[in-house]
């Protein structure tokens, strides 16, 4: 039973250069979520897609585009890193836009230098 | 708008003390509240969820949390801890769209 998962666990980027993260979830899920988790700060939006074919932006979108390739999967791209983008990212997914329980992937930890 | 207060950046108990975990809320619609602990290096994993009913709610690993409607609370609690209760604790209103989380409470659970 995977849940969500995610891809890479690790990454060290160097300024400039450009990566995604994956994100696939296998519950059969309407919305999914990247949150960024800095110390101190808790979690932050960054994009979610509340179903497959749509995406909007949350609180810090800048410097992040997505792509929702089909409902089981959401990825996350920095086309043009940064050391402010060094953080922990999550993937997350739940039924639907409701009260209903979101689930985490274990997160994706970035370094950019 | 809604937003979540964790007052406490850090809270140290010793094993077997009882310890609450403060949250205090704001939403102007009808008010879904979670707690998630995430333990190091790992993701979240839910705690205990209020949706409506009763205003205390059990969850899992001896974890309680009560609704406070007058004052938009949602506290944690547990009334002996265990040195594996070690973790961030993070209290979440759910708005239209999203979770939006508290800054988070560290549990320093000491022998």
């Amino acid at each position: 039973n995977a849940g969500v998962t995610q891809t890479p666990k690790f990454q060290v980027l160097k300024t400039g250069q450009s990566m995604t993260l994956q994100c696939a979830q296998d519950m059969n899920h309407n919305s999914m979520y990247w949150y960024r988790q800095d110390p101190g700060m808790g979690l932050r939006l960054i994009y979610y897609s509340a179903s497959e074919g749509t995406t909007d932006k949350g609180e810090v979108p800048n410097g992040y585009n997505v792509s929702r390739l089909n409902k089981r999967e959401f990825s996350l791209r920095l086309e043009s890193a940064a050391p402010s983008q060094t953080s922990v990212y999550f993937c997350a997914s739940n039924l639907d836009r409701g009260h209903t329980e979101a689930f985490f992937g274990q997160g994706t930890r970035l370094t950019v230098v | 708008a809604q937003s979540v207060t964790q007052l406490d950046s850090q809270v140290p108990v010793f094993e077997e003390a009882p310890v609450e975990l403060r949250c205090n809320y704001s939403s102007s619609v009808s008010v879904y509240l979670f707690w998630y602990v995430q333990y190091p290096n790992q993701g979240l994993q839910l705690l205990l969820k209020y949706l409506s009913g009763s205003t205390l709610v059990k969850g899992i690993n001896g974890f309680e949390a009560e609704f406070n409607k007058s004052q938009t609370s949602f506290h944690l609690r547990k009334p002996s801890v265990h040195i594996s209760d070690t973790a961030e604790y993070f209290c979440a209103v759910r708005g239209s769209y999203k979770l939006i989380f508290g800054s988070g409470t560290r549990l320093l659970v000491r022998p």
